[in-house]
């Protein structure tokens, strides 16, 4: 079993839709999360960290679930330019080197 | 925020020659670099750890002859791809890391074309 997996997808939602992605972690150790996203050919950039509490961004909102290790991320008011990869990553402490998952792909049509 | 800059953003080299990528951290130190390979719709891959000031540390199946890494100084990490093959054309990216609950700060990457 992969440490972080995603559903690759595509979502693939009309303009103004709500869509949530999650992502499951295997390590309970881990300890800090973000998203990024990536745009076709080019780097991830960070979009959010993720807080336990639960932190909202604009129109993206991340959630932490440590019970069930999993962590979420919601997009209201689709755009197209929200089309995109999206990318989970969970970190543990130490020298532990943070792990990606595999990206969920979302295409926002008109 | 943290800045990584990526030297060059694209290359295209005959089959056999060597490349060097260069990764500098702007506006902060880094004692640690990731390196990434990402092919066509494919997650990214990392291929290794640099640690500033010692050898770096390879993943399974990357091999370190292939792939130079140095890490001299604080700020900057190279990757060398020594002996080019068209299979190694790939999207090449380096992270700068900031410590344990921080985020990755990415460089804008590499795409190397090996003709």
């Amino acid at each position: 079993r992969k440490e972080v997996e995603q559903d690759p997808g595509p979502f693939n939602v009309p303009e103004g839709a709500t869509v949530a992605f999650n992502c499951t972690y295997s390590n309970s150790a881990s300890q800090s999360f973000f998203w990024y996203r990536q745009d076709c050919r080019k780097e991830p950039k960070l979009l959010m960290s993720v807080y336990s509490s639960g932190n909202e961004d604009g129109r993206f909102t991340a959630q932490l679930n440590r019970a069930s290790q999993y962590i979420s991320l919601l997009i209201r008011d689709s755009k197209l330019s929200d089309s995109a990869t999206y990318l989970c990553v969970a970190r543990r402490g130490g020298s532990y080197i943070p792990t990606f998952g595999r990206g969920t792909s979302l295409i926002v049509h008109p | 925020g943290a800045v990584v800059s990526q030297h060059p953003s694209w290359v295209i080299c005959k089959s056999g020659t060597s490349v060097k990528i260069e990764c500098r951290s702007l506006d902060f130190q880094a004692t640690t670099m990731f390196w990434y390979r990402q092919f066509p719709k494919q997650s990214l891959m990392l291929m290794a750890t640099s640690n500033e000031g010692s050898k770096a540390t390879y993943e399974q199946g990357v091999e370190k002859d292939k792939f130079l890494i140095n890490h001299a100084s604080l700020t900057l990490s190279t990757l060398t791809v020594t002996s080019a093959h068209p299979e190694d054309s790939s999207f090449y990216i380096c992270s700068a890391d900031l410590g344990t609950n921080s985020p990755l700060h990415f460089g804008n990457g590499t795409r190397l074309t090996v003709t």
